[in-house]
């Protein structure tokens, strides 16, 4: 398909747990976005990938989560020592650039659950 | 600190009528406008976006409307159907800022009673 692709679609894991969480941009996108989305809650802005680097990290909760983007295309999101907290839809988006207006598109998101 | 409020959690509209859905936000900054639509276990769905330099964009069945003096948005659906229901997202960024990053209301439930 043509559209953000992420895997796995659901993961359950046990508190202190580490978890990898992958996201596969549109083809050609520059720009890739990772959210956090909570029940009852709108998608909260994560990290901001413009290429290779993180352009805005300033969402990440805490050092124990991290994301790479090596070459420019997929990217992971790493968390290290799960908390029960941590329970939530990990949604990644990408856009075509980080251009004015820039139109962010998602992929179907990524269930996790920390037991 | 919210920035960006939907304050109805929910809406119910009969088949064929208009549904409108609000949002309001408070940082003057922002200067581009997105209602994305999302269904149970997906991804939001763009739906249609506006920039701070309008005041309407219009799309088939949907219209978005900005008031910027107000900071107020709203999204109307014309006519609705059933197929319409699903819970709504408003998001603003300030592009123009360098920042790109989406700020998201909490989302508003429509339903479309056939």
């Amino acid at each position: 398909g043509a559209g953000v692709s992420q895997t796995p679609s659901n993961k359950v894991t046990e508190k202190g747990k580490y978890v990898e969480l992958r996201c596969d941009p549109i083809s050609g996108h520059t720009a890739l976005y990772w959210y956090r989305q909570s029940l009852g809650q709108g998608p909260e802005f994560l990290i901001y990938f413009q290429g290779t680097g993180a352009a805005d990290d300033s969402g990440l909760p805490n050092d124990r989560f991290f994301a790479v983007r090596p070459e420019g295309s997929v990217s992971t999101l790493k968390i290290q020592r799960t908390e029960r907290g941590d329970s939530a839809v990990y949604l990644c988006a990408s856009s075509r650039t980080s251009g004015i207006p820039d139109t962010q598109y998602f992929g179907p998101g990524t269930r996790l659950t920390v037991l | 600190d919210q920035q960006v409020k939907q304050n109805s959690p929910s809406l119910s509209v009969q088949e064929g009528r208009i549904s409108i859905l609000n949002c309001d936000y408070t940082n003057s900054m922002f200067d581009y406008f997105l209602w994305y639509k999302k269904y149970p276990a997906e991804g939001p769905t763009f739906l249609i976006s506006i920039s701070s330099i309008k005041d309407k964009n219009e799309d088939g069945r949907f219209t978005v409307f900005l008031n910027k003096s107000a900071k107020h948005l709203s999204l109307h659906i014309v006519p609705s159907q059933p197929g319409d229901s699903a819970v709504y997202f408003c998001a603003a960024s300030a592009q123009g800022s360098g920042t790109y990053k989406y700020i998201f209301g909490t989302g508003t439930r429509l339903k479309v009673l056939a």
